[in-house]
């Protein structure tokens, strides 16, 4: 069965500081891979999906995503963080072909002044 | 991107009472809705999946009864949750899809439902 993994509940990075956040992901093949932000009183935004090619996929507000098959992960990555980037970001996977998407737990990002 | 909207935001209401949850595609045709619940710090579990003009797919362990779903037009499905329970307060998510493949996906801001 398909699962999403995202080990931290929560992450605290300062701002102008780097960040990663972590995806691990349990399929049969390659499946779609997708990051979203949810802000409070906002539906989900799609940062960035993956569904083949370049394992280095850009996205929207200067993140970033990496798929690496042999870890089965989709790490999101960004430079330097915005105090606006504090949120709620979601994991997803999709099998190709099909529309659902099964989402991660969630990571909530804090941000420090 | 496309829009997609949700209504009412909030809804309290009394234990036995039906409650109606509205998701509208407002620029696009949307052929494939979907209904999603979110506890508390918690992930999105997909409900259901509606197509326009057919009855809706549920998950399993998810009551057709108590959560129906109508998908009347390419623009419009409606959420109700009949004989609400407290336990039954959530946030609800709706989302709307054009089409596969999946990143066609795009999501209503949430309706938050207590019951009393």
């Amino acid at each position: 069965a398909q699962s999403v993994t995202q080990p931290d509940i929560h992450i605290t990075v300062s701002e102008g500081a780097s960040l990663e956040l972590r995806c691990n992901y349990s399929y049969g093949a390659t499946p779609y891979l997708f990051w979203y932000v949810q802000s409070p009183g906002q539906g989900l935004q799609l940062l960035l999906k993956y569904f083949s090619g370049d394992t280095l996929v850009q996205g929207i507000k200067g993140f970033e995503a990496e798929f690496k098959r042999s870890q089965s992960s989709f790490n999101l990555r960004k430079p330097s963080v915005h105090w606006s980037d504090a949120a709620e970001y979601f994991c997803a996977v999709g099998p190709p072909g099909d529309d659902k998407i099964i989402f991660g737990k969630g990571t909530r990002l804090h941000i420090l002044p | 991107g496309a829009v997609v909207s949700q209504h009412p935001s909030r809804v309290i209401c009394k234990s036995g009472t039906s409650v109606k949850i509205e998701c509208r595609s407002l620029d696009f045709q949307a052929t494939t809705m979907f209904w999603y619940r979110q506890f508390p710090k918690q992930s999105l579990m997909l409900m259901a999946t509606s197509n326009e003009g057919s009855k809706a797919t549920y998950e399993q362990g998810v009551e057709k009864d108590k959560f129906l779903i109508n998908h009347a037009s390419l623009t419009l499905s409606t959420l109700t949750v009949t004989s609400a329970h407290p336990e039954d307060s959530s946030f609800y998510i709706c989302s709307a899809s054009a089409g596969a493949p999946a990143d066609t996906q795009y999501f209503g801001p949430g309706t938050r439902l207590t019951v009393l």
